[in-house]
């Protein structure tokens, strides 16, 4: 069984710019959830998605947006880079419920300059 | 809005020493209760789940402990080794669709 895996692993993006982050659950977890972690944080919930279905959504603007696919990959887009988007991005997938036991991917560390 | 705490912000502890870290939350009505380990500049690695209906949960070396009318849960590390040495994050759901809220983590270092 793989683990979550998230692409890339660094980016360096301009303010303004637009920028797309992927995430590949683990086979057969129905929800993933994307987390952003500022240096000597903890993790911040962004949203999170079932069955393609957005169903919950953290105190973050509509510039951040995301997309699930049926084949358990997703996206995180965010549109209008601010400095302050740059952080750690994580998703995590969990196997049916987003109650169930978390499983984090490595992150995608953000740079926005 | 559920508020969780990590005291120490960080940890220095010798080799083969046993440790409490701590965890409080302000909302009891906690569904269930993760902790995590977080080596630097990595992802989250899943260390134990407590469902609120349970006290406690163990993990080889690792036990933890919730407390949902005090707002504390522990995770107690037996015989630390240097391989510990990582930031611990604890993480409290409370059932709905607000996701996991997680405190600012241990910064925990074992000294060989």
């Amino acid at each position: 069984e793989t683990g979550v895996t998230q692409s890339p692993t660094h980016l360096i993006k301009t303010r303004g710019q637009q920028v797309t982050l992927r995430c590949s659950s683990q086979s057969g977890h129905n929800t993933v959830s994307w987390y952003q972690q500022a240096l000597g944080q903890g993790p911040q919930f962004i949203f999170q998605y079932y069955r393609e279905e957005e169903n919950g959504r953290g105190n973050f603007p509509p510039r951040f947006s995301g997309l699930q696919f049926p084949n358990y990959s997703s996206e995180l887009n965010v549109n209008a880079l601010e400095l302050d988007d740059s952080a750690l991005y994580l998703c995590a997938s969990s196997l049916e419920w987003a109650t169930d036991e978390q499983y984090f991917g490595p992150g995608t560390r953000l740079t926005v300059t | 809005k559920q508020e969780v705490t990590q005291i120490p912000a960080a940890l220095s502890v010798p080799e083969g020493e046993n440790l409490v870290l701590n965890c409080s939350f302000t909302d009891s009505a906690i569904y269930n209760l993760q902790w995590f380990r977080q080596d630097p500049g990595k992802g989250l690695t899943s260390l134990l789940l407590i469902q609120s209906s349970q006290r406690e949960q163990t993990s080889g070396r690792l036990n933890a402990s919730l407390d949902k009318s005090s707002g504390r849960s522990t995770l107690y590390i037996a015989a630390s080794q240097p391989g510990d040495s990582a930031t611990y994050l604890c993480a409290g759901h409370g059932g709905g669709a607000d996701g996991l809220t997680f405190g600012k983590g241990t910064h925990l270092i074992i000294q060989p």
